[in-house]
């Protein structure tokens, strides 16, 4: 069965600073990889997803994610971060096969940023 | 149009109530889902309609009731909820063009259960 498991419920970085959370799968094949991003009271927004074309995968508002299939990883990266980054943000996985999908979210790493 | 829409954003009910919260999205999306979410926690899947039929249902207790009249709406009705069933409803669709892995959410109704 696939798994994601997303390492530490809690981030903290200062504005400006670079943002990186971690996640790592489980999947005998690779699967598809997501990143959620949901800010409080507020649905999910999908940043970016991996689907088995190019390992680098560039998102909305500046993020981006590299596939590394040894180390069966998929960390989320920005740069700089900024104050409206502040939010939950969740991996998730999905099997290669088609049909509907069921997805397998992370438990979440709430990122905070500081001023 | 590109969105998911939920109404209502936010439901407060007693025990006894039956209430409905709706779902609709105009993508030509054929696959539909239900998740509740409870603070701090990732969402958890309730029910999958694939093509206007019911796909999964993940032993979700019956005073939950899905409907799908059609390939954009989707209800969930509710009846004699318990407290504990304060959640976040979401809702969120995926397109058989793209596998249906991609899966877009709408904003979610919170809903308190007195």
């Amino acid at each position: 069965a696939q798994s994601v498991t997303q390492l530490g419920s809690h981030v903290s970085v200062s504005e400006g600073a670079l943002v990186l959370l971690r996640c790592n799968y489980s999947s005998s094949v690779p699967p598809y990889l997501f990143w959620y991003v949901q800010y409080p009271n507020q649905g999910l927004q999908l940043l970016l997803k991996y689907t088995s074309a190019a390992t680098l995968v560039k998102g909305i508002n500046g993020f981006e994610a590299e596939f590394k299939k040894s180390e069966t990883s998929f960390h989320l990266t920005k740069p700089s971060a900024h104050m409206s980054d502040a939010a939950e943000y969740f991996c998730a996985v999905t099997p290669l096969s088609g049909g509907y999908q069921k997805v397998t979210f992370g438990t979440g790493t709430k990122l905070q940023v500081i001023p | 149009d590109t969105e998911v829409t939920q109404t209502p954003k936010h439901l407060v009910m007693g025990m006894t109530n039956k209430k409905s919260l709706k779902c609709e999205q105009h993508m030509g999306h054929r696959a539909m889902y239900w998740y509740k979410q409870k603070a701090k926690k990732p969402p958890e899947l309730m029910f999958v309609y694939s093509y206007e039929k019911l796909s999964i249902n993940e032993s979700v207790p019956s005073r939950f009731s899905p409907e799908c009249p059609n390939s954009s709406l989707l209800n969930l009705h509710l009846h004699a909820l318990q407290p504990e069933d304060s959640a976040l409803y979401l809702c969120a669709s995926s397109h058989p063009g793209q596998g249906f892995h991609e899966q877009f959410f709408g904003p979610g109704t919170r809903l308190t259960v007195l």
